[in-house]
C-alpha cells in the first residue's frame, strides 16, 4: 500500500527552465510534507518542506505547493541548474505517540541538461 | 556541527557474522531512526527512538537490533542476516514528538550480506 506516490520516475529539463515535481498521497492524517534530494551513495538531503495548514512555502530556487483537497504537492525549481540533478523523494510526516512517522514517495530522477 | 556520521560506510558480511552500525549526531535532537533502503526504492522506517527510548519498531525482524546508549548516538546490531537484508542503511535524526519535524540524514552504510 503505497501511501505516497510520485508517478513520474523520471524528468528531463533544460537549464534555465522550470523544473516541476508531482506528489499523491492517499492518507488525510499525514500534517508536514518534506521534499529530498539524494545523490548516489549519499543520505537524502532535506530541501524544503510545507505543513498541512499552508498552501505555498518558498525558499530561494524551491517552491512548494500543497493541495490538500486533491491530495497532491508539488516541487517547483526556477531557474533549474545542472546540479540540480538528482533523485527526489517527497516525503509525509505523521506524529504518533510514539514519534514522527515518515513515509517516502518512490523519487523522480531530474536531469538538468545543459 | 550540523552532521550526522555513519560508520562504517561498507560493510561486507556473512550470515553467521555478528557486526554493528554506528550513527552519532551532535544537533541536540532528541529522535533518531533507522531507515532501509533497497535499490530503486524509497527509505523505509526501521526503528524510531525518542529521548533515548525505543518508541517506533516497524516490525522489523529480531535478527536487527537497536540500541541508543545516549542522545548523540544510535547503533543497529546485526546477526545472522539474510543476503535479501543486503541493502542502505541510513540514520537520520530530528526533533523528538515536534508536530513539524525535519529529519536529517547520515550518508548511509552500505551493507552486503553474503
Amino acid at each position: 500500500d503505497q501511501q505516497v506516490k510520485q508517478n513520474s520516475p523520471s524528468l528531463s529539463v533544460q537549464e534555465g527552465r522550470i523544473s516541476i515535481l508531482n506528489c499523491d498521497y492517499t492518507n488525510s492524517m499525514f500534517d508536514y510534507f518534506l521534499w529530498y534530494k539524494k545523490y548516489p551513495a549519499e543520505g537524502p538531503t532535506f530541501l524544503i518542506s510545507i505543513s498541512s495548514i499552508k498552501d505555498k512555502n518558498e525558499d530561494g530556487r524551491f517552491t512548494v505547493f500543497l493541495n490538500k483537497s486533491a491530495k497532491h504537492l508539488s516541487l517547483h525549481i526556477v531557474p533549474s541548474q545542472p546540479g540540480d540533478s538528482a533523485v527526489y523523494f517527497c516525503a509525509a510526516s505523521v506524529l504518533t505517540g510514539g514519534g514522527n512517522k515518515l513515509t517516502f514517495g518512490t523519487g523522480t530522477q531530474l536531469k538538468v541538461e545543459l | 556541527d550540523t552532521e550526522v556520521t555513519q560508520t562504517p560506510k561498507h560493510l561486507v558480511m556473512g550470515m553467521t557474522n555478528k557486526k554493528s552500525l554506528k550513527c552519532e549526531q551532535h544537533m541536540g535532537h532528541r529522535a533518531m531512526y533507522w531507515y532501509k533502503q533497497k535499490a530503486k526504492k524509497p527509505p523505509e522506517l526501521m526503528f524510531v527512538y525518542s529521548y533515548e527510548k525505543l518508541s517506533i519498531n516497524e516490525s522489523v525482524p529480531s535478527r536487527f537490533s537497536p540500541e541508543c546508549p545516549n542522545s548523540s548516538l544510535l547503533n543497529l546490531h546485526l546477526h545472522a542476516l539474510q543476503p535479501e537484508d543486503s541493502a542502505l542503511y541510513l540514520c537520520a535524526s530530528g526533533p523528538a514528538l515536534a508536530l513539524y519535524n525535519e529529519q536529517f540524514f547520515g550518508p548511509g552504510t552500505r551493507l552486503t550480506v553474503l
